[in-house]
């Protein structure tokens, strides 16, 4: 089992909708949940972080995360097709460096 | 801009060569961390550095090693390259090992 998994896609959302990308991780240790953007060609972008169970909020982003279910999630409210990327999950479990899943590509339909 | 530089952005190595990539981290950050991030996969952690000591490894054999500088500048150097090595090669500064951390532009080594 991966220590942290996500849906490779691609994820395919026509522009104004709601993209849901989604992640799980094994370690419930695990304490502190990162989400990137990457565009092709580009490196990582840090666009949300989250360290409390519940919703965090930032613009059209929104993270969540249930520690019991070992899942967190990232909404992008009004998808516009700038917003095509790959979208990476990291999580931090003690005073280890950030572990990544493999991403989710979205593709957002004009 | 993450203040986070990486150098050279692109370069070509012969199997069996060596290679030294250096990165600037972020104004404050004392933290500085390694990844190797093949095509279609996520960065997969090579070692992290904390105040000039190297804290933590990823699992990649012993001819990929570091060091880091008292500015907190950083070096990843790869002996013997191997053509699996081609890959984008990352740095991440933070301010602690497990909070967030910004990357610089990376660097893209092919090895022919």
């Amino acid at each position: 089992q991966k220590e942290v998994e996500q849906n490779s896609g691609p994820l395919s959302v026509p522009e104004g909708a709601i993209a849901s990308l989604n992640c799980t991780y094994s370690d419930r240790g695990s304490q502190s949940f990162f989400w990137y953007r990457q565009y092709s060609g580009k490196s990582p972008e840090l666009i949300m972080f989250i360290y409390s169970n519940g919703d965090k909020e930032d613009g059209r982003f929104t993270a969540q995360l249930n520690k019991a279910s070992q899942y967190v999630s990232l909404l992008i409210r009004d998808s516009q097709p700038s917003d095509s990327a790959t979208y990476l999950c990291a999580v931090a479990t003690g005073r280890r460096a950030l572990t990544f899943g493999s991403g989710t590509r979205l593709q957002v339909q004009p | 801009e993450t203040g986070v530089t990486q150098s050279p952005t692109h370069l070509i190595k012969t199997r069996g060569q060596q290679v030294t990539l250096r990165c600037s981290s972020q104004s404050g950050h004392n933290t500085v961390s390694w990844y190797q991030q093949a095509l279609g996969q996520g960065p997969q952690f090579i070692f992290q550095y904390y105040r000039e000591e190297e804290n933590g490894r990823g699992n990649f054999p012993p001819r990929f090693s570091g060091l880091q500088f008292p500015n907190y500048s950083s070096e990843l150097n790869v002996n013997a390259l191997e053509l699996d090595d081609s890959a984008l090669y990352l740095c991440a500064s933070s301010l602690t090992e497990n909070t967030e951390a910004f990357f610089g532009q990376g660097t893209r080594l092919t090895v022919v």
